[in-house]
């Protein structure tokens, strides 16, 4: 146990519908990051958050948005979805904006 | 993009040593060598980390070259729950660069 908790694990939906994925670090950690997993292209790095302040962004479609709240959970919203959005999505968290990260289990999106 | 080369594939007997290689050869002197491994769709698990000196936890060991531009990481008595596939990532650890993933060795540890 990783100590990162996610949730939902599991989610179905239809294409064109709007999901949030939530995402509780570790106690203590200020960073949080986002990274998408589908079978043809490996982890993919989304977003990173540190305090509440957005510090890295890799390749998020503009239909995909994140926040980190003050008590330091994040959430990812996906919108407008699409077939090819279906994947694993991973929340990671780290003491600061380096260093190790702990993954959680992930969320399992079906978009039909 | 990932900036280390791996093998796609290796096998290992139970009970053997899995070494798993790595290149980095245009690795920056602030860049550290990060492990991680993946087990069947489970999240990603931190394995061990080092800059320049052999690095060893309960997991594994880590042997880095003098000169910096490849790295093994030693798996002493493999066991079947060590079949994943293995990362190896470098990352400065000044917080402005991401942790990218590349595609990794599968390792598959047979009885």
């Amino acid at each position: 146990d990783s100590g990162v908790t996610q949730t939902p694990k599991h989610l179905i939906t239809a294409t064109g519908q709007r999901v949030t994925l939530r995402c509780s670090p570790r106690s203590g950690d200020l960073s949080v990051y986002w990274y998408q997993q589908s079978l043809d292209q490996g982890l993919q790095f989304l977003i990173q958050y540190y305090n509440g302040e957005e510090r890295a962004k890799g390749n998020i479609l503009e239909r995909f948005s994140a926040q980190q709240f003050p008590d330091l959970h994040s959430e990812l919203n996906l919108s407008s979805l699409e077939l090819g959005d279906s994947a694993l999505y991973f929340c990671a968290s780290s003491v600061a904006f380096a260093g190790e990260l702990f993954f959680g289990e992930g969320s399992r999106l079906t978009v039909l | 993009d990932a900036k280390t080369t791996q093998p796609p594939s290796m096998d290992c007997a139970e009970g053997r040593a899995a070494n798993l290689p790595c290149n980095h050869s245009t690795i920056s002197g602030n860049e550290y060598v990060y492990w991680y491994r993946q087990i069947h769709s489970q999240g990603p698990q931190y394995i061990i980390h080092g800059l320049k000196n052999n690095e060893t936890n309960e997991m594994a060991s880590l042997i880095i070259t003098e000169d910096r531009k490849s790295s093994t990481l030693i798996l002493p008595h493999a066991t079947l729950r060590d079949t994943a596939v293995y990362y190896c990532i470098v990352r400065d650890n000044s917080g402005n660069t991401p942790l990218v993933f590349g595609k990794g060795t599968r390792l598959s540890v047979i009885a």
